[in-house]
Parts: C-alpha cells; structure tokens; sequence
C-alpha cells in the first residue's frame, strides 16, 4: 500500500516567509509524527498528533512553528517568519499508534531558507 | 528523560567484513528500542526493534542487534556487510504507546571494495 507522502520535497524560501509542510500518513494510522533533522542537531522530535487527544508539542523550538492535523489524517506544519536555523530536512511518521508500533516515514522536506 | 548515544560517528568497513554499531541508551523507565536505517537521498527504513523477550532481535538485510539491559546498550551487527550497506544508521529509544522517539547522533558506514 501507499506509505507516508509529504509534499514539497524541497522548499526554498526567503528569511522571514512563512511556509507550510504537508503530510500524508499511512491510511488508517492514528499516530502522526513530525522530526526536523539538521546538520548541527541531529534527528530531533517536533510534535506528535494520537487521534482526538491534544497533541504532544514539547519538540517544537519557538512559538514560531505550529501543526495541525485535519480530519484525524493530513497534517500541515506551518513555521511562521522563517529564519535561516530553520533550514532542514523535515520528516514526517505515521504509526499504528499501539505500544512499539513502528514509525513509518515519509521522504521529507528539504526546507532551505535564503 | 531518555537519551541515545551513538559511540561512532562513522565506521569504515570493507566488504564481507563484520560491522557492530554501538548504541547506549539511557532511561528512568522501561524502553522500546528501534535501529532504522537511512540510504543516501531517502527516508528512514526500520531495520529491527526491541520490544520486549528474547534479547537478540533479528531484522531485515541480515541485521541482528542485542539489547542488554545491564549495560543499557543496543548494539548492531552484521557478518559480512555489502557495498549496498552503505548508509547512515540510527539508533532510537521510545516509551509508551506511540510515543516520540528519542535518536542518537547516526553512524554513517561506508564500506569499501
């Protein structure tokens, strides 16, 4: 079946735009994931969304960056006033959302901000 | 909190020689451990994950890793690795039902003809 799909696979944008990352999960997966990875940082947990519970958001690195997702399925993570730390691969993962379930991830976004 | 240290950075290896990939975790509670795997230019692939039991896990592409609690560490290795083993790996740690995970730094391999 399909896997998780995020779009674009490569954003550049100008220091200040904002700019929205789209993800697609696995169909049927309850849990949704987001990570930044960057040289400096490393793999780094952002945010996480399980069914109708309030999200997990204790990765997200300023006030900055918000996600939402609609209708238990795509998420969209929005960073506002983008500056140049920003720049980074984003990754997107979906999960069954029981005890150890795998994370499946998407391609990713490669994020560069002039 | 948990966190995940990878010991290498990156391993050179040549083909059909055996690799290992230190990964030592550190956690107040009980932990799910996960290797995934990176190609050049793609998303992260699950290799194996430790739930719970047996303590020698086997995963895809002739993978196997050990966990060991005693020393909180979760070791890959491979016998013989090939030229298309050449990846960046990550180790990672997780608690409850689909919780975050915690990564370590990666551990790029390259290995050589």
């Amino acid at each position: 079946g399909a896997g998780v799909s995020q779009s674009p696979s490569n954003k550049v944008t100008e220091k200040g735009k904002d700019v929205e990352l789209r993800c697609d999960p696995i169909s049927g997966h309850t849990a949704l994931y987001w990570y930044r990875q960057s040289l400096g940082q490393g793999l780094e947990f952002l945010i996480y969304f399980q069914g109708n519970s309030a999200p997990d958001k204790s990765g997200l690195p300023s006030d900055r960056f918000s996600a939402e997702r609609t209708g238990g399925s795509v998420s969209t993570l929005t960073i506002q006033r983008t500056q140049q730390e920003d720049s980074a691969v984003y990754l997107c993962a979906s999960s069954s959302g029981l005890a150890g379930g795998t994370q499946y991830f998407g391609p990713g976004t490669r994020l560069t901000v002039l | 909190a948990q966190s995940v240290t990878q010991l290498d950075s990156q391993v050179p290896v040549f083909e059909e020689a055996p690799v290992e990939l230190r990964c030592n975790y550190s956690s107040s509670v009980s932990v799910y451990l996960f290797w995934y795997v990176q190609y050049p230019n793609q998303g992260l692939q699950l290799l194996l994950k430790y739930l719970s039991g047996s303590t020698l896990v086997k995963g895809i592409n002739g993978f196997e890793a050990e966990f060991n609690k005693s020393q909180t560490s979760f070791h890959l290795r491979k016998p013989s690795v090939h030229i298309s083993d050449t990846a960046e790996y990550f180790c990672a740690a997780g608690r409850a039902a689909g919780n975050k995970l915690t990564f370590g730094g990666g551990t790029r391999v390259l290995v050589k003809p």
